[in-house]
């Protein structure tokens, strides 16, 4: 099993909408969890860190569930510059392969 | 500022041949990293420099070697290019491996042919 798993998608979703992405670790010991995004052919830059308490970042909210082992992203009123490849990382330094993110007019 | 700069941008290889990988941060972050990009595949990480001085393998070291020259500077080296190491290279540091943010190169597309 995969350390980091994502759904690649491509999530395909109207402007304005809400839309969630998970990603399930394997390792119940991870400590740090970050989502990071990435534009086509550019590198990664963080988004956000994900806190125990869950942390929110204007239209932007980061959940960790640790009985589960999974961390979630949830975009709310989705904006066409939101397109773009969606990364978790875990344990700071191993990344799920992306979920790509297609916001439409 | 520059924060993270990779060189070159590009390249192309010919099988067996040998190149070195570029990456020199100036933000004093303590760790850096090598990652390879392939798709479908996500990032992968090569080598890892916790700290100056120490270097360790991180999922996919095969066919790499890496040195930290000092605290700015981690260069990754290919000594027998393959065609599977064709694929886009990410250097990144961080202040605290694993706990902090990374800042990401710009990449290096190279193509082994």
């Amino acid at each position: 099993r995969k350390e980091v798993e994502q759904d690649p998608g491509p999530f395909n979703v109207p402007e304005g909408a809400t839309v969630a992405f998970n990603c399930t670790y394997s390792n119940s010991a991870s400590q740090s969890f970050f989502w990071y995004r990435q534009d086509c052919r550019k590198e990664p830059k963080l988004l956000m860190s994900v806190y125990s308490s869950g942390n929110e970042d204007g239209r932007f909210t980061a959940q960790l569930n640790r009985a589960s082992q999974y961390i979630s992203l949830l975009i709310r009123d989705s904006k066409l510059s939101d397109s773009a490849t969606y990364l978790c990382v875990v344990r700071g330094v191993t990344f799920g392969t992306g979920t790509r993110l297609q916001v439409t007019l | 500022n520059a924060g993270v700069t990779q060189t070159p941008k590009f390249q192309v290889l010919k099988t067996g041949q040998s190149m070195t990988l570029q990456c020199a941060q100036d933000m004093n972050h303590n760790s850096m990293y090598w990652y390879r990009q392939d798709p479908g595949m996500g990032l992968r990480l090569i080598y890892y420099s916790a700290s100056e001085g120490t270097t360790d393998k991180g999922e996919v070291p095969n066919g790499y070697n890496v040195s930290r020259l000092n605290k700015r500077e981690f260069s990754l080296r290919l000594e027998s290019a393959a065609p599977s190491q064709t694929s886009v290279y990410f250097c990144a540091s961080s202040e605290l491996e694993g706990w902090t943010e990374a800042f990401f190169g710009q990449g290096t597309r190279l193509t082994v042919v």
